[in-house]
């Protein structure tokens, strides 16, 4: 069964740094979509994205977050500069179509370490 | 806005027998979908169930079955026949026709005693 796949599973890096988490959603999926969830928080919704440009974003996705396709098969979300609140398991989903009428399929995480 | 609630931090349950998981839920909006997902140890969200709101029959799949009750923005997960592999993380989630968001609970996590 296909498989929305994420790199890498942990992370850990210093307070300051750029970290790019990546994602290959599904093949025939045009729907994309990063989630977080804090330790002992509810998972929290950032951004969608769809034909190349961000759909929906959050509160939470301010200048610090940035979403790419680099290619046809990628897709990142990077955080420019980390701080300890953004330690959490950041989750990345696809969907074949339209949210929330189409399932959304979520990869295994990418769990980030901020110290 | 729209919030999801599970009160439910912990349930545990006797192999083979059926449980039930709450979730209520609170919305303005007439459509929209609720969910049930499953995170196992290996950490993967996986789609359980889903119920459309403008159904008034309860979705099933195999053991799982649900139990949508509109008027009380009430949906709740029961697995009968509970199995080890049901172990895991079940989380309630909810989301609008009209927007690209999923709305989640806390979680309860599954606890199977063999």
């Amino acid at each position: 069964e296909p498989e929305v796949t994420q790199t890498p599973s942990h992370q850990v890096t210093q307070m300051g740094q750029e970290v790019i988490l990546r994602c290959v959603p599904i093949s025939n999926h045009l729907y994309f979509y990063w989630y977080r969830q804090i330790l002992g928080q509810k998972v929290e919704f950032l951004v969608s994205f769809y034909n190349n440009e961000i759909s929906e974003k959050s509160e939470i996705f301010d200048d610090q977050f940035s979403v790419e396709r680099p290619d046809g098969s990628n897709f990142t979300l990077k955080i420019r500069s980390t701080k300890l609140e953004d330690s959490a398991m950041y989750f990345c989903a696809s969907s074949e179509g339209e949210p929330i009428r189409n399932t959304i399929y979520f990869g295994e995480g990418s769990w980030l370490t901020v110290v | 806005a729209q919030t999801v609630t599970q009160s439910q931090p912990e349930m545990s349950v006797q192999e083979a027998e059926t449980v039930t998981l709450s979730c209520t839920y609170d919305t303005s909006e007439s459509d929209y979908y609720l969910f049930w997902y499953k995170q196992p140890p290996s950490r993967q969200m996986i789609l359980v169930i889903r119920q459309e709101a403008y159904k008034q029959q309860n979705a099933t799949e195999n053991r799982f079955s649900v139990n949508f009750q509109k008027a009380a923005k009430s949906f709740s997960l029961k697995i009968s026949d509970s199995q080890l592999g049901d172990a895991a993380m079940y989380f309630c989630a909810y989301g609008a026709d009209s927007n690209y968001q999923l709305i989640w609970g806390a979680g309860t996590k599954l606890i199977i005693k063999p």
